[in-house]
């Protein structure tokens, strides 16, 4: 089963607005990661959150992460049309080497 | 910097046939990672190896999977026979993992091999 799962499936805003997407996971974690895939291509990674952090900023993306309620989330402001991707999260587990476990993905389409 | 690196990037073949997937990972990772992603099953991690050696090959679909990584730069996938329900795209990842599972990095992916099983 999937450690993470993303929320929502698909998602589809106009250029300009803020894309919010949500990851649940069931096990407790070192960290949390966010990868955006862009049609055809391989999985980019975007940024990291450990466990003892809440917030995190890079550029555009804002990720938070709640361990208590195991769920993170990914926030991109002010959309553009080149942010249209698959955005994945992905855990690891405790005591379980590097392995990620990756979530079935959020589809974002951004309208321009 | 060179990334992580596959090939083909496109494997067309008939049922029965072997096929060879190849990674070569970013100079200096220890650790590599052969996925699947399809549709029905998102993305999945068939096996993984730290400094050359396989620590987990429990998502290998089944014995006509195999895996190896003779050296610190190169990987292979081979599937023999191959099936028509192993059409799916695989990703090579590498990444550098510490002593300190805390401080893990993050994985670099190749840009896949689709492979489509006729």
């Amino acid at each position: 089963s999937q450690q993470g799962e993303e929320d929502p499936q698909a998602l589809s805003i106009q250029e300009g607005e803020n894309a919010t997407m949500n990851c649940s996971y069931k096990t407790s974690i070192n960290n949390l990661q966010w990868y955006r895939q862009n049609s055809g291509r391989g999985l980019v990674h975007l940024i990291l959150i450990r466990s003892n952090e809440r917030e995190k900023h890079s550029g555009r993306l804002r990720v938070t992460l709640d361990t208590s309620k195991k769920s993170s989330s990914l926030l991109i402001t002010a959309s553009r049309a080149a942010d249209t991707a698959s955005y994945f999260c992905a855990t690891d587990q405790d005591n379980a080497g590097n392995m990620l476990t990756f979530g079935g993905g959020t589809r974002l389409m951004v309208k321009p | 910097d060179a990334g992580v690196i596959q090939s083909p990037r496109h494997e067309v073949t008939e049922m029965g046939q072997e096929v060879t997937l190849r990674c070569k990972p970013i100079s200096g990772h220890n650790s590599l990672f052969w996925y699947r992603q399809t549709m029905m099953r998102g993305l999945e991690l068939l096996i993984y190896f730290n400094n050359n050696v396989p620590i987990d090959d429990s998502g290998m679909p089944e014995d006509r999977f195999s895996a190896k990584m003779p050296n610190a730069s190169f990987s292979t996938l081979k599937i023999q026979p191959s099936e028509p329900r192993d059409s799916a795209v695989y990703f090579c990842a590498s990444s550098l993992a510490l002593s300190d599972s805390y401080s893990n990095q993050p994985q670099h992916f190749g840009d896949g091999t689709r492979l489509s099983i006729l």
